[in-house]
């Protein structure tokens, strides 16, 4: 059965700094991983996606992920955060791989960004 | 593309009582999600369509629940007998079925169950 995990519900950054978000996944058929980004009173918002192929995957708002499939790992990052990047980031698993659905959400991670 | 929307945004209600959510997706998209989300939690799958077909139903969504989609555009999701473990936000995706779909969410109702 697939799964994600978040380690860290909590990341502080401060601004300028990179974000580093962690992600890792557990799927018995090949995954298609999502991040989402929800910001407060806000529905869930598409940053990027990894489908197959390139396993470096861009996204909105400078972000970025790579998929490794070695740590099964989908790991978020940006070079140099801004404070309005504050926000809670949600991975995601397609619950069967490909176009079937529904997906499963890791917990969350709020990220703070200091001044 | 307006988006997709959720009435109302909040609902408090005393247990015991029958509430329901409505979704309106994007216009184009055929299929339709529900999901929950608690505090800390991220969000979890209830239901789905696929034009007016309800395909697939979580465990979560137990019989006090119940979602239609009754011309493959609108959704509404009802609880009845309202516990105060229902206390969640609601969220409601829509897509258009295809290879790695994305999932196009709305601003959730927010549900406190007194």
């Amino acid at each position: 059965a697939q799964s994600v995990t978040q380690l860290g519900s909590h990341v502080s950054v401060s601004e300028g700094a990179l974000v580093l978000l962690r992600c890792n996944y557990s799927s018995s058929v090949p995954p298609y991983l999502f991040w989402y980004v929800q910001y407060p009173n806000q529905g869930l918002q598409l940053l990027l996606k990894y489908t197959t192929g390139a396993t470096l995957v861009k996204g909105i708002n400078g972000f970025e992920a790579e998929f490794k499939k070695s740590e099964t790992s989908f790991h978020l990052t940006k070079p140099s955060a801004h404070m309005s990047d504050a926000a809670e980031y949600f991975c995601a698993v397609s619950r069967f791989g490909g176009s079937q659905g529904n997906l499963i959400f890791g917990k969350g991670t709020k990220l703070s960004v200091k001044p | 593309d307006t988006g997709v929307s959720q009435n109302p945004r909040h609902k408090i209600t005393k247990r015991g009582q029958n509430v329901t959510f409505r979704c309106d997706p994007i216009s184009e998209h055929n299929r339709l999600y529900w999901y929950r989300q608690t505090l800390g939690q991220g969000p979890e799958f209830l239901t789905y369509f696929q034009n007016e077909a309800q395909l697939e139903k979580s465990r979560l969504l137990s019989d006090r629940f119940s979602a239609e989609r009754p011309k493959g555009s609108f959704s509404t999701l009802e609880i009845q007998r309202t516990e105060q473990g229902d206390s969640a936000m609601y969220l409601c995706a829509s897509s258009f079925a295809g290879l790695a779909e994305t999932q196009y969410f709305g601003p959730g109702t927010r549900l406190l169950v007194l």
